[in-house]
């Protein structure tokens, strides 16, 4: 199985702050990685897929970089509706696997 | 627009099989470029993938659970079905089933999630 490792696993931050979240894989996994913020109660949402490319819809502070076995999510200013779990999800292997996920807290 | 509903019982006994039903709308069920599957979250834990399949019955599971994981796919009723047996505890989770568009490995469509409880 491919692990993905998320860091941090909580992240307090303000309005307005550049947030940067990291997913790190065991093994290369090309671009093949998506990101998904949840808020609580809710569904999964799509942001970032194939590494860096937004998803339709997404706000575009949203942006998604890396390669190989490195990955960052960066909002590059947050609003109050981004405090949520962020997830990584790597779709290299048939055996898709998702990072324990990073929380996004108001400070 | 695509939507995802995730339907089944919400109580299921341990050592019994869970069952449940994706109906999918505007998702062209149908076509071979979807592939369809089924991602479960236990209460204040991440995010499982369990299997996904196809709708010429291509089947894919994830091996911690390919022993106990069925899935088919009905298209005439825009359906697609997750059975896990041998039920316990540890399988007590919210059940989503979701879309891989294109067969690209993400998921783009999201059901609202079936909340599954393993309890005698």
């Amino acid at each position: 199985d491919i692990q993905m490792t998320q860091s941090p696993s909580t992240l307090s931050a303000s309005i307005g702050d550049r947030v940067t979240i990291t997913c790190r894989a065991s093994q290369s996994i090309s671009g093949l990685l998506a990101w998904y913020q949840q808020k609580p109660g809710k569904v999964p949402k799509l942001l970032i897929y194939k590494a860096s490319s937004l998803e339709s819809g997404v706000p575009s502070r949203f942006s998604g970089s890396g390669s190989g076995t490195e990955f960052t999510l960066t909002i590059s200013s947050l609003q109050p509706d981004d405090f949520a779990t962020y997830y990584c999800q790597q779709y290299s292997n048939y055996l898709y696997t998702f990072g324990q996920g990073t929380k996004l807290e108001i400070k | 627009q695509v939507q995802l509903l995730e339907s089944g019982p919400g109580l299921v006994k341990p050592s019994q099989t869970l069952a449940l039903t994706c109906t999918v709308s505007g998702g062209f069920i149908s076509s071979v470029s979807n592939y369809w599957s089924w991602v479960r979250q236990p209460a204040g834990k991440g995010l499982e993938f369990v299997g996904r399949m196809s709708a010429n019955g291509y089947t894919s599971y994830n091996p911690s659970l390919k022993s106990r994981v069925t899935m088919s796919v009905d298209t005439s009723k825009d359906q697609f079905y997750l059975k896990l047996s041998s039920v316990t505890a540890a399988d007590t989770a919210v059940y989503y089933c979701a879309r891989d568009p294109q067969i690209a490995g993400f998921f783009d469509y999201w059901g609202r999630g079936a909340l599954v409880t393993v309890s005698s």
